[in-house]
């Protein structure tokens, strides 16, 4: 079956370039979230968008910015990057109209190495 | 706010030992209770969920019970494995019926080590 794809796996930059994570959900899936997790952290939900439109937002720092395109896939764009934002992206996708039976998808992530 | 109270970890044990990690929620309205278990160098991955009080969410041997008395969704499996070795995350979703409002709001994780 089709899963939530992330590209890239792993992405090096160093401080204060820009970065952009591109996320592809299954099929179907209305919905997309973006989370952050931080070495040894729990996830943190960044922003999340519906039918291509944002539909909620976390502790997303300024410098980031993302978007829904008209085939679903979304991108994460992060500029100025910092050390700290070093960790691990996770996009999820659903639909919503069956979430509360199948819930979230995750991708598996990329890595984003600040050095 | 929601939020999601998770046994500390990290907690070792044998083969076939029984397992419980403790998991606590507080949230208005009547969320949805996931775990969630990650592998090392992977994603997340949907362990088991349950939608309403009462309700057991299963897989893989393991369970756990919604149980809205208490707030809680204790994880529990009754003989681990060495492949059970992993991070186990408790999450929640807010009421349903509140749309708009699925972000997951995740426990702080619990690193689960099984030695042979």
């Amino acid at each position: 079956a089709a899963g939530v794809i992330q590209s890239p796996r792993h992405l090096i930059k160093e401080k204060r370039e820009t970065a952009t994570l591109k996320c592809y959900p299954i099929p179907r899936h209305d919905t997309v979230y973006w989370y952050q997790q931080g070495p040894g952290q729990d996830p943190q939900f960044l922003i999340s968008f519906y039918e291509k439109m944002q539909s909620d937002k976390g502790s997303i720092p300024d410098r980031f910015s993302a978007q829904q395109f008209s085939d679903y896939h979304s991108e994460l764009n992060m500029s100025s990057l910092e050390l700290g934002d070093s960790a691990l992206y996770f996009c999820a996708s659903s639909y919503f109209q069956v979430f509360a039976n199948y819930g979230y998808t995750f991708g598996s992530g990329t890595r984003l190495t600040v050095v | 706010g929601d939020s999601v109270t998770q046994m500390e970890g990290p907690v070792t044990l044998s083969e076939e030992a029984f397992l419980t990690i403790n998991c606590t929620y507080t949230a208005t309205g009547y969320p949805s209770l996931f775990w969630y278990v990650q592998y090392p160098g992977e994603g997340l991955q949907l362990l088991l969920k349950a939608t309403k009080a009462d309700d057991k969410g299963s897989n893989k041997g393991f369970e756990a019970t919604y149980r809205k008395e208490t707030t809680s969704f204790h994880l529990e499996k009754g003989s681990v494995q060495v492949s059970d070795s992993a991070v186990y995350f408790c999450a929640l979703v807010p009421d349903l019926s509140n749309f708009g409002n699925e972000k997951l709001t995740f426990g702080t994780g619990t690193r689960l080590t099984i030695i042979p």
